[in-house]
């Protein structure tokens, strides 16, 4: 059981260039959110699925898009990255029912410098 | 708009010693999660508190929840140094079918030996 995982680990891009950050999990968590981590800014929300097919904006959507094709499978995308989307992003899944009452669970984060 | 506070967000404390991080949210939440970040890493889910009065403890760490209030606390009872991360809450806002979290900011614990 992998959990949650993201791909790339780490990733450097030049302004203007695009990527995808793939997150996957085999929990069969129905839900799944995107953050970005800032220093002394906590996690914010930028996009999350209540389930396959369906996507929603968060707090910080704009610069950013999100396809949910496959159940295990959250896409993020960067059509054209900007200085302001250095950050570490991170992956998240969760039940839609259960105990423990929504628990997100995290995945490793990925490293995104734009230059 | 739901907003989450914690303070403080910087504690340095010795080693056996207690304190208690605080967590106050702006508008109703059902569900309150704290959360351990150790640098570099991922969140590690510590407690899920789900109704007022809720209380739960795992080792030297206690978490309560005051919906009346809106706070939320974390108590670290004789320090070590293994409790050294970054401690964040997050409520969640809305209900059925959304579950979005609304972190705070975290707070960065430091314990000297």
């Amino acid at each position: 059981n992998a959990g949650v995982t993201q791909t790339p680990k780490f990733r450097v891009l030049k302004t203007g260039q695009s990527m995808t950050l793939l997150c996957a999990q085999d929990m069969n968590h129905e839900y799944m959110y995107w953050y970005r981590q800032d220093p002394g800014m906590g996690l914010r929300l930028i996009h999350y699925s209540v389930g396959e097919g369906t996507t929603a904006k968060g707090e910080v959507p704009d610069g950013y898009n999100v396809s949910r094709l496959k159940k295990q499978n959250f896409l993020l995308g960067l059509e054209s990255a900007a200085p302001s989307q250095t950050s570490v992003y991170f992956c998240a899944s969760s039940y839609r029912f259960g105990s423990r009452g929504y628990e997100q669970y995290f995945g490793p984060g990925t490293r995104l410098t734009v230059t | 708009e739901l907003k989450v506070e914690q303070n403080p967000l910087f504690l340095s404390m010795q080693e056996g010693k207690n304190y208690t991080i605080y967590c106050n949210y702006s508008t109703t939440s059902d569900r309150l999660y704290w959360y351990r970040q150790d640098p570099g890493k991922s969140l590690e889910s510590l407690f899920v508190l789900l109704s007022n009065g809720a209380v739960k403890q795992e080792g030297r760490l206690m978490a309560s929840l005051d919906t009346k209030a809106r706070l939320s606390t974390l108590h670290i009872t004789a320090a070590v140094h293994d409790l050294s991360a970054t401690y964040f809450c997050a409520a969640r806002i809305g209900g059925g079918a959304t579950n979005k979290l609304i972190f705070g900011t975290g707070t960065l614990l430091a314990v000297q030996p």
